[in-house]
């Protein structure tokens, strides 16, 4: 039962150009949404955030989107820079917060 | 500054022995994660706890595997008679309450051979 599904198992954008990676989830409890980059051998390092009472997070390059009608939220990068290639996660947290539930993970490659 | 700290970052057992692994959160955490990843799988919740207590343990396998936070000193998951199939990536998560960002440390790759 994958509660938050990424449907791309990879991205591949040219540098300076927009990266939009997506994710889509079922559980109608989830109130907190989280993106987190990773790289091999690493730890997954926070990127942004975003509650269920907004639509839109902006952090420099980085927006964060979230429909919650269609469930559905997406990262953009602008623009996308070599240095972002790696494998992205979004996670969700229920109300209350405690465990985040992830996704499989959008492996982005930024061609120079 | 130090952020999340695991440790050993690679750690080799043989089927049948015991694994422990370390984590220790950033200063000023109390809530801590453990998440394991399987090759070629994203992240899996296994257990949330705050000092000295389990809040969470849905993740957990029921068997062979137990954590603990004492009141002083690292989180500590252990896994009992070690298989091959946890072989995996074992992740720590701190955040400073319940609700928030979790700041992840780097891992450790446990290997069964």
């Amino acid at each position: 039962d994958q509660q938050v599904k990424q449907n791309s198992p990879s991205l591949s954008v040219q540098e300076g150009r927009i990266s939009i990676l997506n994710c889509d989830y079922t559980n109608s409890m989830f109130d907190y949404f989280l993106w987190y980059k990773k790289y091999p051998a690493e730890g997954p390092t926070f990127l942004i955030s975003i509650s269920s009472i907004k639509d839109k997070n902006e952090d420099g390059r980085f927006t964060v989107f979230l429909n919650k009608s269609a469930k559905h939220l997406s990262l953009h990068i602008v623009p996308s820079q070599p240095g972002d290639s790696a494998v992205y996660f979004c996670a969700a947290s229920a109300r209350g917060g405690g465990k985040l539930i992830f996704g499989q993970g959008t492996e982005l490659s930024v061609k120079p | 500054n130090a952020g999340v700290m695991q440790n050993p970052r690679h750690l080799v057992r043989r089927r049948g022995q015991e694994a422990r692994l370390r984590c220790s959160p950033m200063k000023g955490h109390s809530h801590v994660y453990w998440y394991r990843q399987l090759p070629e799988e994203g992240l899996k919740f296994m257990v949330y706890l705050q000092k000295e207590n389990i809040i969470d343990e849905s993740g957990m396998p029921k068997e062979r595997f137990s954590a603990e936070f004492p009141k002083e000193g690292p989180s500590i998951l252990r896994i009992q008679q070690v298989v091959r199939g946890d072989s995996a990536a074992y992740f720590c998560a701190s955040s400073p309450d319940r609700t928030g960002e979790q700041y992840f440390g780097p891992g450790t790759r446990l290997t069964v051979t």
